[in-house]
C-alpha cells in the first residue's frame, strides 16, 4: 500500500513557501524525498531515518513524525527551479527489505515568476 | 562526480521481442535498484541487488529477470514484450543496502510497438 501525499498540486509565486506531506498507514523505517522534472531522473533531496537522523541538502528541510508515520517537506523562499513533481519514497520497518522504496503518487509543484 | 549510467537511453522494440537494459552504478556502490515508471505515474519498484545477490523483489513480471555482476553492474532482461511494458526504467544505486540515499540514473525509455 503506497503512502499518501498531499496536496496533489501546488502553485506558488517566487519567494513563497510550501509544505508537502507524506503519510503512511504502515510503520516506517525511513522516508526519502525526491524531485523529478518531466522526463528526467528523480533527484535526491532528503532522507529521514527512524530515530531522528537526517541527511540532505542544506536548503531543504523536512520532518518525520514517527508516532504518526508522517513526513513533511518544507520548501522556503521558492525559486523557479523548484518546479517539478515531488515524491516521497518510504521504506517500511520490521521487514527484511534492503532499501526497497514505495513511492507516493507525487505532488506537482509549479513556481511562477 | 560520477553518476549512475544506464544504457541504452532509448529503445524501441516490437511486441514479443526481447530487451536488455544495463545499469552501471556509482563507483563503490554495491546496491542496485530497478524501478519502472509509466507516464504520469510514480516509480514502481521491480527488483534489487545487494552485493551481487537479489535482496528484494517487487511487482516484476515473470517475463523479466535481472542480475548483478561481479563488477556490480546490473542487467534487466525483458522477454515477450507487451505494449504495457512501455515505460521509463530507472536504475538507482547506493551502498550498504539500506538507509542511504539512492541515486537514480537517467533512465531508459522503452517503447513497445
Amino acid at each position: 500500500q503506497q503512502p499518501v501525499q498531499s496536496p496533489q498540486a501546488v502553485i506558488l509565486r517566487e519567494g513563497e513557501d510550501a509544505v508537502i506531506n507524506c503519510s503512511s498507514s504502515k510503520a516506517l523505517y525511513s522516508v526519502h524525498w525526491y524531485r523529478q522534472k518531466h522526463g528526467e531522473a528523480p533527484v535526491f533531496l532528503m532522507i529521514l531515518l527512524k530515530g531522528g537522523e537526517q541527511k540532505g541538502h542544506e536548503k531543504i528541510s523536512a520532518s518525520f513524525n514517527e508516532k504518526k508515520q508522517q513526513s513533511s517537506l518544507y520548501l522556503t523562499a521558492s525559486q523557479l527551479s523548484y518546479s517539478g513533481t515531488y515524491f516521497c519514497g518510504t521504506e517500511y520497518a520490521g521487514g527484511t527489505s534492503y532499501g526497497k522504496l514505495t513511492f507516493g503518487q507525487g505532488t506537482i509543484l509549479t513556481v511562477h515568476p | 562526480a560520477a553518476g549512475v549510467i544506464q544504457s541504452p537511453r532509448h529503445l524501441i522494440k516490437e511486441k514479443r521481442e526481447t530487451a536488455t537494459l544495463k545499469c552501471y552504478p556509482i563507483p563503490r556502490h554495491d546496491t542496485v535498484y530497478w524501478y519502472q515508471q509509466g507516464p504520469g505515474q510514480d516509480p514502481q519498484f521491480l527488483i534489487s541487488f545487494y552485493e551481487k545477490m537479489q535482496s528484494d523483489k517487487g511487482s516484476i513480471p515473470d517475463r523479466f529477470s535481472a542480475q548483478q555482476f561481479s563488477d556490480y553492474h546490473s542487467e534487466l532482461n525483458m522477454s515477450s514484450l507487451e505494449l504495457g511494458d512501455s515505460a521509463l526504467y530507472f536504475c538507482a544505486s547506493t551502498w550498504g543496502g539500506s538507509a542511504y540515499e539512492q541515486y537514480f540514473g537517467p533512465g531508459t525509455r522503452l517503447t513497445v510497438t
